[in-house]
């Protein structure tokens, strides 16, 4: 079992829609999460990070822990051609592990 | 406010030459560094971190190895190359210390072995 675990997709929604990225993981003690997007040909870049259990909103972008059940989900609300591409989780228990990513696809 | 600069971007080497990556941090001390690799389509293997001068460890063995010659200047560097090393290199830094430090990479560099 890998350490952190994400649908590797494709997803693909519709421009307006709401895209839901989902990861769980594997380590009871991580305390540390966070969501980077990537750009195809380029470095991630962080959106988002997690600390505690809940939501956590940063304009089109929430951010939902759940440490009971060990995953952490992103949900893009309208979501617009400009948000394809891959999303990365990452959790950190003394040092940060990375998903594989998952495609965002938005058709217009 | 901090940056991280990585060079070169692109580079394209033959199998058995030698390879140098530098990645450099500034607008802070003592950062934890990371050289990380990301083959096509795939996520990211960290493959060195750094939590100060002459402080390398590795995490997986390679023919890679890793040096922090200065408090913020990390490089990559190979002997030999061979075609298994190709792949997108991420060179990230992170604050010391503590926990929930939040790693930021740099412009990563496309190395294409031939």
């Amino acid at each position: 079992q890998k350490e952190v675990e994400q649908n590797s997709g494709p997803l693909s929604v519709p421009e307006g829609a709401i895209a839901s990225l989902n990861c769980t993981y594997s380590d009871r003690g991580s305390q540390s999460f966070f969501w980077y997007r990537q750009y195809s040909g380029k470095s991630p870049e962080l959106i988002m990070s997690i600390y505690s259990n809940g939501d956590k909103e940063d304009g089109r972008f929430t951010a939902q822990l759940n440490k009971a059940s060990q995953y952490v989900s992103l949900l893009i609300r309208d979501s617009q051609p400009s948000d394809s591409a891959t999303y990365l989780c990452a959790v950190e228990a003394g040092k940060s592990t990375f998903g594989d990513g998952t495609t965002l696809t938005v058709k217009p | 406010s901090q940056t991280i600069h990585q060079w070169p971007a692109t580079l394209v080497q033959p199998v058995g030459s030698p390879l140098s990556l530098e990645c450099t941090v500034e607008g802070t001390s003592n950062p934890n560094l990371y050289w990380y690799r990301q083959a096509a389509g795939r996520g990211l293997q960290l493959l060195f971190y750094s939590v100060g001068i002459g402080q390398i460890s590795s995490e997986v063995p390679q023919n890679l190895s890793a040096s922090r010659p200065q408090d913020r200047q990390f490089i990559l560097s190979s002997k030999k190359l061979l075609l298994s090393d190709s792949g997108f290199y991420l060179c990230a830094w992170s604050i010391a210390g503590g926990v929930g430090n939040t790693i930021y990479f740099g412009e990563g560099s496309w190395l294409t072995v031939v």
